[in-house]
């Protein structure tokens, strides 16, 4: 299955978009990559999910690179309850694997 | 309302006794998963069921078990074993086959202290 590598955190100014990169250069052909993010004590949050194609929904964006080695979640207008901790997963047949994750810190 | 569901919230469990944590999902999902969530990190997989009566070792499955035998429940026991239980365990299920796009969903977890 493969790994994902994300920076351990990021600041992001309230209102504007937050950027998170994720590498996952051993990704497979069919495996998709994922990302859920996580509020302190809570249970991870899906947020969105995508093969090759970039996909939007109403919580963000996600770019992959047409290579598939990396991608990037995109929250548009981030605001102080969007401060959690994102997680980069790429899926494999049975089983995710979640890495450290992105500690997002949005500031007022 | 659909959901996963996981109890008790806050579990204590004196050095030596086993301790079992409860997943209830009504949401008809056919996967299940448990992981273990320690102060800063990340989540590491326990273990892992595609069907009834069938599961699967993670990472960091030694001194932990767990039965499979209705779809909605996934129950994990913490045995004595565990050398070191302390942890956020969370409970996670998923519907459709193997691989498939679909995403998982939590429970809001269950925080063991071992006192």
């Amino acid at each position: 299955d493969a790994k994902t590598t994300q920076p351990p955190s990021m600041d992001c100014a309230e209102g504007r978009a937050a950027n998170l990169p994720c590498n996952h250069s051993t990704i497979s052909g069919n495996e998709y990559v994922y990302w859920y993010r996580q509020i302190h004590s809570q249970g991870p949050q899906y947020i969105i999910h995508g093969l090759k194609n970039n996909e939007t929904n109403e919580m963000a964006s996600l770019i992959i690179t047409e290579d598939r080695k990396s991608s990037t979640l995109i929250l548009p207008h981030a605001t102080l309850r969007d401060t959690a901790v994102y997680y980069c997963i790429v899926q494999g047949y049975n089983k995710f694997y979640f890495g450290s994750g992105t500690k997002l810190n949005v500031k007022p | 309302d659909g959901g996963i569901t996981q109890s008790p919230k806050y579990l204590f469990r004196k050095e030596g006794q086993n301790v079992t944590l409860s997943c209830e999902q009504n949401l008809n999902h056919d996967a299940m998963y448990w992981y273990r969530q320690d102060p800063g990190q990340g989540l590491r997989l326990i273990y892992y069921s595609q069907i009834v009566n069938d599961f699967q070792k993670g990472d960091i499955a030694e001194g932990y078990s767990v039965s499979r035998e209705k779809k909605e429940s996934f129950p994990l026991t913490v045995t004595s074993a565990q050398k070191n239980p302390t942890a956020f365990y969370l409970c996670a299920s998923k519907f459709g086959r193997p691989g498939s796009p679909t995403e998982a969903f939590f429970g809001q977890g269950t925080r063991l202290t071992v006192v």
